[in-house]
């Protein structure tokens, strides 16, 4: 079972911050936070990942709050394009993705 | 560099038979793992290789089955199929270590059984 609660979606208005929430109450020390989003059954496309601090890449920002019990992925400038849905997963040393049922994120012009 | 290469891409076939998808990694990637996605399931794990042995294996039944060669390409197997084998089967690949930038998804394969 997934370890990762989303809201299961979201709008956001063209160029704005998109923030999308995640909790995983129970992560354990050795895993990852991943976020991965899927466009019209695509094969999931790689956006971001952290363990402890704060990341940040060409596409996102990750923000994992200091317990680690949740984060939240920031999409700064949120285009047409963004519209997908989005997963959260934990992912620890040789271990499997396990996807939950994501947020499908609606961009609105 | 080349992606991650699912063939074929659309599949047709008979309830009763069997089929074989095929999956080449990034080069270098050692691990391939594969995926089921279906409207309601949604994305679920298979099996995962690396180094040609099977790593781990999510809760199907024994008609799902996989290989990896030496090369890391893999090949996924279903035997005897059912309707309900009718998905979009992904393919990702990735160094092995959790600290390398994660898994790289195939387009997929989509199997319609009839």
């Amino acid at each position: 079972d997934a370890k990762t609660t989303q809201p299961p979606s979201m709008d956001c208005a063209e160029g704005r911050a998109a923030n999308l929430p995640c909790n995983h109450s129970t992560i354990s020390g050795n895993e990852y936070v991943y976020w991965y989003r899927q466009i019209h059954s695509q094969g999931p496309q790689y956006i971001i990942h952290g363990l402890k601090n704060n990341e940040t890449n060409e596409m996102a920002s990750l923000i994992i709050t200091e317990d680690r019990k949740s984060s939240t992925l920031i999409l700064p400038h949120a285009t047409l394009r963004d519209t997908a849905v989005y997963y959260c997963i934990l992912l620890n040393q040789g271990g499997k993705l396990i996807f939950g049922q994501g947020t499908e994120l609606s961009v609105k012009p | 560099k080349a992606g991650v290469t699912q063939t074929p891409r659309y599949l047709i076939k008979t309830r009763g038979q069997q089929v074989t998808l095929s999956c080449s990694p990034i080069s270098g990637h050692r691990s391939v793992s594969w995926y089921q996605q279906t409207p309601g399931q949604g994305l679920q794990f298979l099996f995962e290789y690396f180094s040609e042995t099977q790593r781990n294996k999510g809760n199907f039944p024994g008609r799902f089955s996989g290989r990896q060669f030496s090369n890391s390409r893999s090949e996924m197997n279903v035997s005897t199929l059912e309707l309900g084998d009718s998905a979009l089967y992904l393919c990702a690949s990735s160094w092995g270590q959790v600290e390398s930038p994660g898994y790289t998804f195939g387009s997929g394969t989509r199997l319609t059984v009839v």
